[in-house]
């Protein structure tokens, strides 16, 4: 079994700068997605930014990047120029990759989730 | 195009009540999942559509929880009869893959749940 773990319960920024949210994860497969997931207050979840695990590039989008170390089972997401939107709870999950065999493939194991708050 | 809806996006109900929670998935997505995130802890898988059928249903706590999706279509979790430790947010996300490509699961915006 796969697990998540998220070991910032909350963090805070000032607006403009930069901040690194943590997880780490556990899983004897070799094929597997990883996500990271922003749910502001009271709206729906959305993705922020995914890593297929055989891609040794980290994967950037506009402000969000991470840092994928594969073989520390670790998968930081980094915030530039934070921003007052940016308050959300962010959660990391994993998903076994499609060749990793078993009948749910799509299914995600989530960590505890961060509460980020930018402040102005 | 409508993204992931649920229904109702609140509910209180006595313990020993029943309750149905609804989601609609994006028009056309054949995988179809329920999560459930208890106060305080992480967001834990229930269980897996694939268009009518159950693909996976080893996250559903007991037998008080029933899954259904007829016609593929939209999909109903009934919690009868409730009890205190279902509350909670209850979310439904919805995707569709082409072929060994995985896409992106979409989230609605959860329904929370709360049994006194």
């Amino acid at each position: 079994a796969q697990t998540v773990t998220q070991s910032q319960p909350e963090m805070s920024v000032q607006e403009a700068e930069t901040v690194t949210l943590s997880c780490t994860y556990d899983t004897s497969e070799n094929n597997y997605y990883l996500f990271w997931y922003k749910q502001p207050p009271s709206r729906q979840m959305i993705l922020v930014i995914r890593q297929e695990a055989y891609k040794q590039q980290n994967a950037t989008e506009n402000r969000f990047s991470v840092n994928f170390q594969k073989a520390a089972k670790s998968f930081s997401l980094k915030i530039s120029d934070s921003q007052l939107g940016d308050t959300a709870m962010y959660f990391c999950a994993f998903m076994r990759g499609y060749n990793a065999g078993g009948t749910s493939y799509g299914k995600l194991t989530f960590g505890q989730g961060t509460i980020l708050t930018v402040h102005p | 195009e409508a993204g992931v809806t649920q229904f109702p996006s609140h509910s209180v109900i006595e313990k020993g009540q029943t309750v149905t929670l609804r989601c609609d998935p994006i028009s056309g997505h054949d995988n179809l999942y329920w999560y459930r995130r208890v106060m305080g802890k992480e967001i834990k898988f229930l269980l897996h559509f694939v268009k009518e059928s159950k693909q996976d249903e080893s996250g559903m706590p007991n037998n008080r929880f029933l899954a259904e999706r007829t016609g593929g279509t939209y999909s109903t979790l009934k919690v009868q009869p409730a009890e205190l430790e279902d509350s909670g947010v209850y979310f439904c996300a919805s995707s569709q893959y082409k072929g060994v490509l995985n896409t992106e699961a979409f989230f609605g915006q959860g329904t929370r749940l709360t049994v006194v």
